[in-house]
Order: C-alpha cells, then sequence, then structure tokens
C-alpha cells in the first residue's frame, strides 16, 4: 500500500472489553513498531519485531497488552481486560530494514478511549 | 534508564525568525538521532536523520547539530513560517527506537 494503514481509527470500549488494533506496514517492511501516546506526550516505545519475531517488548505496560505479527506483515496489538488508563493514541511504524538504516513510517493512529 | 529532554513549554517565533529546539539525552550513546514532525490527530513525519560522525545536517530550511559530547541535539528551522507551527520530537536509538514528549512551536504571523 502508499503508507502504513491503521484500524480502526477510533475504538470506544467499555471497562473490561478486550480489544484489538491493526496495523498494515508499508508492504516489504522488516521493521514494525508499536507506540503509546497520551495527549500532549511524545510517542512511548510498546514493542518492536523484526519480520515475525518480537525482538523487544519491554515497553508493554503490562501482562495484559499482547501484540503478535505472525506472517512478518500485518500486526495486531491485543489490550485485554481494559481499563482507562489504556486511554490512548496507538501508532504503528514501519522501516525498510533495522531502523539504524533510517526512518520510521508512522500510520494515523487508532484512538482508544475506554469508559 | 534511557532519557530524552526536550523542552515541555510551547515556543513562540515570530514569522520570518529562526526556530532553535534543544534535545537532550542521558545514559545513551546512540549511533544516530532522528528529528520528526507531528500534527494534531496525525502520526509523526520523518525529517532528518544524522549520524553520530556527523556534526551538523541540513535539508532545505531545517539544520540539525549532534554534539556527543554535550548529549545534544539543536533543530533549527531557518525563515519560520505559520505553516512550520507544530509539534517537533527528538529520536534516538538503533533498534528501540525512544522518543522525547515533543516540543510544541507556533510560528506567530
Amino acid at each position: 500500500g502508499a503508507g502504513v494503514s491503521q484500524s480502526p481509527r477510533y475504538k470506544v470500549a467499555k471497562r473490561g472489553q478486550d480489544v484489538a488494533l491493526r496495523c498494515d506496514p508499508i508492504s516489504g517492511h522488516v521493521s514494525l513498531f508499536w507506540y503509546q501516546q497520551a495527549l500532549g506526550q511524545g510517542p512511548e516505545f510498546l514493542t518492536y519485531f523484526q519480520n515475525e519475531a518480537q525482538l523487544d517488548k519491554s515497553g508493554l505496560p503490562s501482562d495484559r497488552f499482547f501484540a503478535e505479527r505472525p506472517e512478518g506483515s500485518v500486526s495486531t496489538l491485543k489490550i485485554q481486560r481494559t481499563q482507562q488508563e489504556d486511554s490512548a493514541v496507538y501508532l504503528c511504524a514501519s522501516s525498510p530494514g533495522r531502523p539504524v538504516t533510517g526512518e520510521l513510517f508512522f500510520g494515523e493512529g487508532s484512538r482508544l478511549t475506554v469508559l | 534508564s534511557q532519557k530524552i529532554e526536550q523542552n515541555s513549554e510551547a515556543l513562540n517565533i515570530q514569522e520570518g525568525k529562526t526556530a532553535t529546539l534543544t534535545c537532550n539525552y542521558t545514559n545513551y550513546s546512540p549511533a544516530y538521532l532522528q528529528w520528526y514532525r507531528q500534527d494534531p490527530g496525525r502520526g509523526p513525519v520523518f525529517l532528518l536523520l544524522i549520524r553520530e560522525n556527523e556534526k551538523e545536517k541540513r535539508k532545505e530550511r531545517l539544520k540539525v547539530t549532534f554534539d556527543t559530547t554535550l548529549k545534544q541535539s539543536l533543530f533549527h528551522i531557518t525563515a519560520s513560517q505559520p505553516a512550520d507551527s507544530a509539534t517537533y520530537l527528538c529520536a534516538l536509538g538503533d533498534d528501540k527506537i525512544i522518543f522525547g514528549k515533543g516540543t510544541r512551536l507556533h510560528i506567530l504571523p
């Protein structure tokens, strides 16, 4: 595709519900990142994939957060038993190779509101 | 732990002047550093990347410096325009890329 695509763009969940956020990276991009961005803050690192391998998940806030990229392309971020503090914009970014070789391409984000 | 600090307050600059944003980092020796622009409701957009062996990099009206001794990068926009108003994010890392909180820049007409 032309760019990184994220869906849904907006999600409202009741506290305790499970949600799944999808990221379609640019075709052929090896690296994929997930970030969480609260209002007025910078993107906070959640996790990083190289192809299908999850190389770093140190930023996932709790075991309610789970990310996968089973075929090295599309990725899903799942949040179980959502809490109000999970309300944020979740950004996905991809890169052609290892990030050290260049820029990250971001999607427009998925805004999650937990009531 | 690794930390990135950017001016947390908004920066107001008169149109036509040079805007200078600061990024300081601690507990890290990055091989390179990146700057991104973010508009409200949008994802960040890449602007410039500078490597540790480069002191300065330019792209049109943008200039970035990287001082690995001071652990600081400066981001300059010359001849600023109202359209340059946005939040500017500093990022560093080799694989795990971390971002600063960003500086909101307002260019006043």
